[in-house]
């Protein structure tokens, strides 16, 4: 089955224990992104991926990194956790390098940074 | 700076109504794509409808249409013959370059 996966799907950690929340997809596509949503913020995108080790920021990149060094797998990784990171987290994907085409949503990350 | 405005934070429609989310952006491209995305509470992203701001022609898949006025930078949905599984979080964007612009969403409620 088609699908982006995400794992854990709900985290409790505290502050500045670092974690990394692992995004892979089975469909072979090139971009790869990251989004936090937030009540009364909709979803803002932190780093995305147009192919294997190209990255970039989004609108919301502080406090977080990623890699891309498989084509399949881009995790997201906070270093240095803090509370202002309690968020849902979603990794998606698309088949072409950039935002155009239909974006493949993972299930969601419910991190919440005690 | 590319922004997405969705002025309605709540909508409520009766089943089998039709109901209007609005949706304006600002761009400074000419050819840029828009999208509408559903999220149930099961919290899933589910893609509703996709416009190519090039064509003129408004996009539809099934009850769900769009009204998009280029000039007015506006981009609204229309739901026909709402069901109760239409219940859900819908969020309009906007491609920036290589990036996804989300407006803050209206969250859809309907009523039997």
């Amino acid at each position: 089955e088609a699908q982006v996966t995400q794992n854990p799907r709900y985290l409790i950690t505290v502050t500045g224990k670092k974690l990394t929340v692992t995004c892979s997809q089975n469909m072979n596509h090139e971009y790869m992104s990251w989004y936090r949503q937030d009540p009364g913020l909709g979803l803002r995108q932190i780093y995305y991926s147009m192919n294997v080790e190209v990255t970039d920021k989004g609108d919301v990149p502080e406090g977080y990194k990623v890699s891309r060094k498989e084509k399949r797998n881009f995790p997201l990784i906070l270093e240095s956790p803090s509370p202002n990171q309690t968020s849902l987290y979603f990794c998606a994907s698309s088949p072409l390098p950039g935002a155009q085409e239909t974006q493949y949503f993972g299930p969601g990350t419910r991190l919440l940074v005690l | 700076a590319q922004t997405v405005t969705q002025s309605q934070p709540e909508m409520s429609v009766q089943e089998a109504e039709t109901v209007t989310l609005s949706c304006t952006y600002d761009t400074s491209e000419n050819n840029y794509y828009l999208f509408w995305y559903k999220q149930p509470p099961s919290r899933q992203m589910i893609l509703v409808i996709r416009q190519e701001a090039y064509k003129q022609q408004n996009a539809t898949e099934n009850r769900f249409s769009v009204n998009f006025q280029k000039a007015a930078k506006s981009f609204s949905l229309k739901i026909s013959d709402s069901q109760l599984g239409d219940t859900a979080m819908y969020f309009c964007a906007l491609v920036d370059t290589d990036k996804l612009i989300f407006g803050t969403g209206t969250r859809l409620q309907v009523f039997p």
